[in-house]
């Protein structure tokens, strides 16, 4: 069974549409989190939630937003896409603070 | 704000060499991690670690708080062993997931 899964894989679209990416981890975890990695593959936290608190890093646009309908899921909406979100975006979870379990990585491309 | 610093940022070595990757951050940390992405784009969490030392197969991975210093070794290098090696610290400044990523080491291990 895959630990945490992320879909789409991969996601290509137009500037100024909405997309999401869903993620799901199954391992039991009280905190999820998303990242973005960039073109230089340097890895940035975006969100993290542990089901009382979501944390957001203060550079992330407030396009960008985290929605939990349950403890096993994380997804991640963006709005009015732009040509610089085009990334990777990790799913993670872990308990507590311990170590980080990863998703596959959803690959967006703006056009 | 902790500053992580890797070193090397790319490495190439011949299969069976011993590999020494370093990480250097400059304020106390709660704990740190080695991750590992694969080209295929996978992260994979190898270590968390708060003091002493950790053995997992041919993976040593040590931290010397005092000098805040980290090293990850690799014994035996084989190509499968290719991929970026990345180091987080873990600490209160680290943003929404209290980690703070170093810029990765490029590791290619030649047959």
């Amino acid at each position: 069974d895959t630990a945490v899964s992320q879909t789409p894989k991969y996601l290509v679209t137009q500037m100024g549409n909405d997309k999401s990416i869903k993620c799901e981890q199954n391992l039991g975890h009280d905190t999820m989190y998303w990242y973005k990695q960039d073109s230089k593959k340097f890895l940035k936290i975006m969100f993290s939630y542990n089901n009382k608190e979501l944390i957001i890093n203060e550079t992330v646009p407030n396009r960008f937003s985290p929605k939990s309908p349950d403890k096993a899921h994380l997804n991640l909406h963006i709005n009015s896409l732009e040509l610089g979100d085009s990334a990777v975006y990790f799913c993670a979870s872990s308990q507590g603070s311990t170590r980080r379990y990863f998703g596959p990585g959803t690959r967006l491309t703006v056009t | 704000k902790n500053e992580v610093e890797q070193s090397p940022q790319n490495l190439t070595a011949q299969e069976g060499e011993f590999i020494t990757i370093n990480c250097s951050y400059s304020v106390g940390i709660s704990a740190l991690h080695w991750l590992q992405q694969h080209p295929g784009g996978g992260i994979v969490s190898l270590f968390m670690l708060s003091s002493g030392k950790k053995k997992h197969g041919r993976l040593i991975a040590t931290i010397n708080i005092q000098e805040k210093h980290s090293s990850l070794h690799i014994t035996a290098s084989h190509p499968r062993d290719s991929a970026v090696y990345i180091c987080a610290v873990g600490d209160s400044g680290g943003g929404a997931d209290g980690l703070t990523f170093g810029k990765g080491t490029h590791l290619i291990i030649q047959p």
